[in-house]
């Protein structure tokens, strides 16, 4: 079974602090995604990766930025934190077919709070 | 315009009954579909998908779902409805030429089971 590990499933930081959020999988998967979620607002893409040194913006990138060194790790990074962003953050890798026709395999997911 | 309507917010079933839950995605072409379910701070689990093979296809724990393209629908269905998935689905589309490598997410529905 493919595994996504996030580091953390529970932070608390305060606002202005540089917050890093990491995420590990351990499927040799190409793609690696970061969503982040809140209530009534479903799922939103911030950032994803189609392969290592290789980032797109998603649909919310404003605030964050990744870094992918290895192929297995994908890490957000919040650069100011901001109380706005407190929310639920989930990471999620797939198989690169070049169809999109492979499902995400998600993480547990860190709920993050700015205080 | 690429978009998936859960058509319900909100499911509410007596345990032993039958389960449904409706999904329609605009396409002019066959994406991938997929169901996933999330229970309580928890990662998004996949449950089953679609990929231009059986319009019939089975997911895990007793979980199915119907494609038909000339309704674009996909929606989930449970002979008999257990406890354990009280949580909240998405329907998720991909593929194809509309969407590509990026996932659309629904804005779930959250099914509650009653005793």
């Amino acid at each position: 079974d493919v595994k996504v590990t996030q580091s953390s499933r529970y932070l608390v930081k305060r606002t202005g602090e540089k917050v890093f959020l990491e995420c590990v999988q351990d499927m040799d998967h190409e793609n690696m995604f970061w969503y982040r979620q809140d209530p009534g607002l479903g799922l939103r893409l911030i950032y994803f990766s189609y392969d290592v040194k290789m980032k797109e913006k998603g649909d919310i990138p404003e605030g964050y930025s990744v870094s992918r060194e290895k192929k297995e790790r994908f890490s957000l990074i919040l650069e100011s934190a901001s109380t706005n962003q407190t929310s639920m953050y989930l990471c999620a890798s797939r198989r690169e077919t070049g169809t999109g026709n492979q499902p995400q395999h998600f993480g547990d997911g860190t709920r993050l709070s700015i205080l | 315009a690429q978009s998936v309507t859960q058509l319900d917010s909100h499911v509410s079933v007596s345990e032993g009954t039958p389960v449904l839950l409706r999904c329609n995605y605009s396409s002019s072409y066959s994406p991938s579909l997929f169901w996933y379910v999330q229970h309580p701070n928890k990662g998004l689990q996949l449950l089953l998908k679609y990929t231009s093979a059986a319009t019939l296809v089975k997911g895990i724990n007793g979980f199915e779902a119907e494609f038909k393209k000339s309704e674009t629908s996909f929606h989930l269905t449970k002979p008999s409805a257990h406890m354990s998935d009280a949580a909240e689905y998405f329907c998720v589309v991909s593929g194809g030429m509309e969407y590509g490598n990026k996932l659309v997410f629904g804005a779930g529905t959250i099914l509650r089971v009653k005793s």
